[in-house]
């Protein structure tokens, strides 16, 4: 089994809203990734969990804060977006001795 | 850091042809470089992937090609149908333990039926 999990699919949320992402393996894999994908872009780093610790941040803005609650879930909290700020949100997930990434379906996010 | 150029940005082949996607990369530390599908509303699927210390891997109607000298690898689809239609990204990274992939900007593939 290789899947990730990912809710919800669609997200439209206000500026001023908090909301979050969700994101869950079964697979007992130990690294966690977020990654921001704009249309017709390829995928960009923003976080890794190595161990539930946050090893790379990706110089992300402050209005993004992650959490990883424990070795299955990631979440991705968010608070005061900005329009630009939409896109699809893919999580994905490794072993910490393998390189290879499983990515689960993503979060479309819209903030008007 | 890693850069990762992938060419053609758009392909049109006729159904039952070949199709061949180039990626270079620029970090000679680089040593795992994944292909992964996207569909529409999809996330990004691993279709092959090859290790710096192999030169050719086949799965099938799928290979990919790695010249470490020139630094370029190269995705090769044979037999191609129209469910082969999607973009495909390679990717390069260096290291484990929560590792950093670098993406190619994407290659549209269109198989015509």
């Amino acid at each position: 089994d290789t899947e990730v999990t990912q809710t919800p699919k669609h997200l439209v949320m206000g500026m001023t809203n908090k909301k979050s992402l969700k994101c869950e393996q079964h697979m007992g894999h130990r690294a966690m990734y977020w990654y921001k994908q704009k249309a017709k872009k390829p995928p960009e780093l923003m976080f890794v969990y190595s161990y539930e610790k946050l090893s790379i941040n990706e110089s992300v803005p402050s209005r993004f804060s992650p959490e990883c609650p424990n070795s299955s879930l990631l979440n991705l909290h968010l608070h005061a977006l900005q329009p630009e700020d939409s896109a699809l949100y893919l999580c994905a997930s490794s072993q910490l001795s393998e390189e290879t990434q499983y990515f689960g379906p993503g979060t479309r996010l819209l903030v008007l | 850091g890693e850069n990762v150029e992938q060419h053609p940005s758009t392909l049109s082949v006729q159904e039952g042809d070949s199709a061949v996607i180039k990626c270079t990369y620029s970090d000679s530390a680089s040593n795992y470089f994944p292909w992964y599908k996207q569909e529409l509303g999809k996330g990004p699927q691993l279709i092959i992937d090859i290790r710096s210390n192999v030169g050719e891997k086949k799965d099938q109607r799928i290979a990919v090609t790695l010249n470490k000298t020139a630094k370029h690898f190269s995705l090769h689809i044979t037999e191609t149908q129209p469910e082969d239609s999607a973009v495909y990204f390679c990717a390069a990274s260096k290291s484990r333990n929560g590792n950093k992939l670098v993406f190619g900007a994407g290659t549209i593939l269109r198989v015509k039926s």
